[in-house]
């Protein structure tokens, strides 16, 4: 069945530093969605990508989806103490919506 | 409008014990499906319901039923819990397929 990998699992990065997991797929996406879940929290839709080759923006975060669209990023610049969190790359090949293991970010102040 | 809504938040059960988690939303979804997250994981799908009356296996769907009661709610039910069934379940909607997805608030079960 459809994979969906992430890495690292976790980052400690110091406030201001920037910070980037990567999303594998085992087959190819008709789109890939990220979300973060804060501690104790639920996950929250950041946003959705869906052409090949994509980049989108939402302030500090910076979106990737790969050409093959088997493949994302998700970037953020100089790191702040609300990005503390989990961050989840999502795909769906038309049947399933499938998380990945999402990547843990703390952030040291 | 609430969204997506879970009960109960929290239950502790002891082995062997049933009990069914509900979830409602009021989005008029077509799409409900329920997750499991064990500490430190990722969101494991357990069983999903594409549109109203039809409910399909997800990843690790033993130990588990679901009911799609009508298009608003959609719970999953633990017929006799164990120990590895401790987890927070989360139950999702979406409008239609390559939407995004709306949690609940998370129910979170210890077995004991």
């Amino acid at each position: 069945g459809q994979q969906v990998m992430q890495i690292p699992q976790y980052q400690h990065v110091q406030e201001g530093e920037d910070f980037t997991t990567y999303c594998n797929s085992s087959t190819t996406l008709s789109n890939i969605q990220w979300y973060k879940q804060r501690p104790g929290g639920h996950p929250v839709f950041l946003i959705q990508l869906v052409k090949s080759g994509e980049v989108k923006k939402q302030k500090r975060l910076t979106f990737q989806f790969g050409e093959a669209k088997k493949n994302s990023s998700l970037h953020i610049t100089a790191t702040q103490t609300t990005d503390v969190g989990t961050y989840f790359c999502a795909g769906t090949n038309g049947q399933n919506f499938v998380f990945g293991p999402g990547t843990r970010l703390s952030v040291l102040p | 409008n609430a969204g997506v809504t879970q009960t109960p938040k929290f239950q502790v059960l002891k082995t062997g014990q049933s009990m069914t988690l509900q979830c409602a939303q009021d989005m008029n979804h077509n799409s409900m499906y329920w997750y499991r997250q064990d500490p430190g994981m990722g969101l494991r799908l357990i069983y999903y319901s594409a549109s109203e009356g039809t409910t399909d296996k997800g990843e690790v769907p033993n130990g588990y039923n679901v009911s799609r009661l009508n298009k608003r709610e959609f719970s999953l039910r633990l017929e006799s819990a164990a120990p590895s069934q401790t987890s927070v379940y989360f139950c999702a909607s979406f409008e239609r397929k390559n939407t995004e997805a709306f949690f609940g608030q998370g129910t979170r079960l210890t077995v004991v």
